[in-house]
């Protein structure tokens, strides 16, 4: 399975500020997912990161909060805009790529907003 | 809403089956089931997935009955270590854009020294 990374693995912020996690895979796959787990829940898919074209958000999901890129086929990235306390969660990458399809995830990004 | 039904937690004595069950009534034919867990906000672990036979692969056993309604995955000799959060989900195995997981609530399992 692929070998994926997240850049902060962790991070405490100031509400109103911006947060960019990065994700890096140690190889070329197909599909690159956002989720957000708050605290004592499940996850929840944010969106779909599509390479070279625009991101595909779920419902409740929107870009001006959660930008998104996707620049290739190894490396995306996930915006938390305009922070408030209730964004307080881990957030998730994943990846799949052909074959069996089978989706892997990242160590996740731990993020307090004060 | 979740395809799935798990309950909510069960635990077992370590070196024991571990033996969790799930319930997917309303899996369509070309659904896969997968099964991933979670221990300590980590992110999730693949452990296996399957169609309609039974699977097996070096972290566990994954039984699925024959009218596919309901799947059981084993861990056959548990340890500390299996404690987690694990989920059952059903999904189109198609690949694309139907590759995202819509996560349950899972079930807590709790391996007892």
């Amino acid at each position: 399975s692929a070998v994926i990374s997240q850049k902060p693995s962790r991070d405490i912020c100031q509400r109103g500020t911006s947060l960019t996690i990065q994700c890096q895979v140690d190889s070329q796959v197909t599909m690159m997912f956002w989720y957000r787990q708050q605290p004592g829940q499940s996850l929840t898919l944010i969106a779909t990161a599509n390479q070279g074209s625009e991101a595909t958000y779920e419902s409740g999901f929107v870009i001006d909060k959660f930008p998104i890129s996707r620049p290739n086929l190894t490396f995306s990235t996930l915006t938390v805009s305009n922070m408030s306390p209730e964004d307080s969660s881990i957030y998730l990458c994943s990846v799949s790529s052909g074959g069996t399809d089978t989706q892997y995830f990242g160590p996740g990004t731990r993020l307090t907003v004060l | 809403d979740a395809k799935t039904t798990q309950p909510p937690s069960m635990d077992c004595a370590e070196g024991r089956a571990a033996n969790l069950p799930c319930n997917h009534s309303t899996i369509s034919g070309n659904e896969y089931v997968y099964w991933y867990r979670q221990i300590h906000s980590q992110g999730p672990q693949y452990i296996i997935h399957g169609l309609k036979n039974n699977e097996t692969n070096e972290m566990a056993s994954l039984i699925i009955t024959e009218d596919r309604k309901s799947s059981t995955l084993i861990l056959p000799h548990a340890t500390l270590r299996d404690t987690a959060v694990y989920y059952c989900i059903v999904r189109v195995g198609l690949g694309g854009a139907n590759s995202k997981l819509t996560f349950g609530k899972g079930i807590t399992l709790s391996v007892r020294p």
